[in-house]
């Protein structure tokens, strides 16, 4: 099946510094992405969104960027906290409904 | 219920027996979704559905795999023959409509361990 079968690169930062986390995806005909952040033993939750009509998006210490011309999409998280350290995802929409996600980045901040 | 929940929450099984998993979307939620995740790796798409439409298999390893949605909600995802490859935590999703529309829910997995 469609998969990410790859070890997990990760990003360690300190506490207080700002993370982007990178991700390309594969089907330039994708047009919804996700971000899901993913706790040791738990299932991954939603971040944040974005549609392929725009190409950024800000929530609350979040914001998605998404180049279609690249086929990438980068998340950005501000101020980044102990309790941001976790596994984060981003999915895509490719061809209908089908959400395919990408291969995994581990986040680790240290206080 | 307030989210996804899928039961058992771990299953260790011996080669070659059947399991079947659990999975209660949220009440109201038209798409279902079932992923596997290897130790440290990422999400593999099993299989998909939405509605009444012909379910989308296209993710299932082997014939081995099958799932089924009852009455449009409750869904079992049953591995016949288990194999040791079949260990992994078993992820299910639910949305309010297709992937392009709206976000997916997930369950806290089932942790499924072949012996």
């Amino acid at each position: 099946g469609e998969s990410v079968g790859l070890h997990l690169p990760t990003l360690s930062v300190q506490e207080g510094d700002n993370s982007i986390i990178n991700c390309a995806y594969s089907n330039s005909a994708s047009d919804y992405f996700i971000w899901y952040k993913q706790e040791s033993g738990k299932g991954p939750q939603f971040i944040i969104d974005i549609r392929s009509n725009m190409d950024k998006r800000q929530g609350q210490r979040v914001t998605v960027l998404l180049n279609k011309t690249v086929k990438h999409l980068s998340l950005q998280i501000a101020a980044t906290q102990p309790g941001d350290s976790a596994v984060y995802f981003c999915a895509e929409t490719p061809g209908f409904q089908k959400l395919v996600f990408g291969t995994g980045t581990r986040l680790l901040v240290s206080p | 219920g307030a989210g996804v929940s899928q039961s058992p929450s771990n299953k260790v099984t011996e080669k070659g027996k059947d399991v079947e998993l659990r999975c209660d979307p949220i009440s109201g939620h038209t798409a279902l979704y079932w992923y596997r995740q290897s130790l440290g790796q990422g999400l593999e798409f099993l299989i998909y559905f939405q509605g009444n439409s012909a379910p989308d298999k296209s993710g299932l390893p082997s014939d081995r795999f099958s799932a089924e949605r009852t009455g449009g909600s409750v869904s079992t995802l049953t591995i016949q023959r288990t194999q040791q490859e079949d260990s992994a935590v078993y992820l299910c999703a639910s949305s309010l409509a297709g992937a392009r529309n709206t976000e997916a829910f997930f369950g806290q997995g089932t942790r499924l361990t072949v012996v």
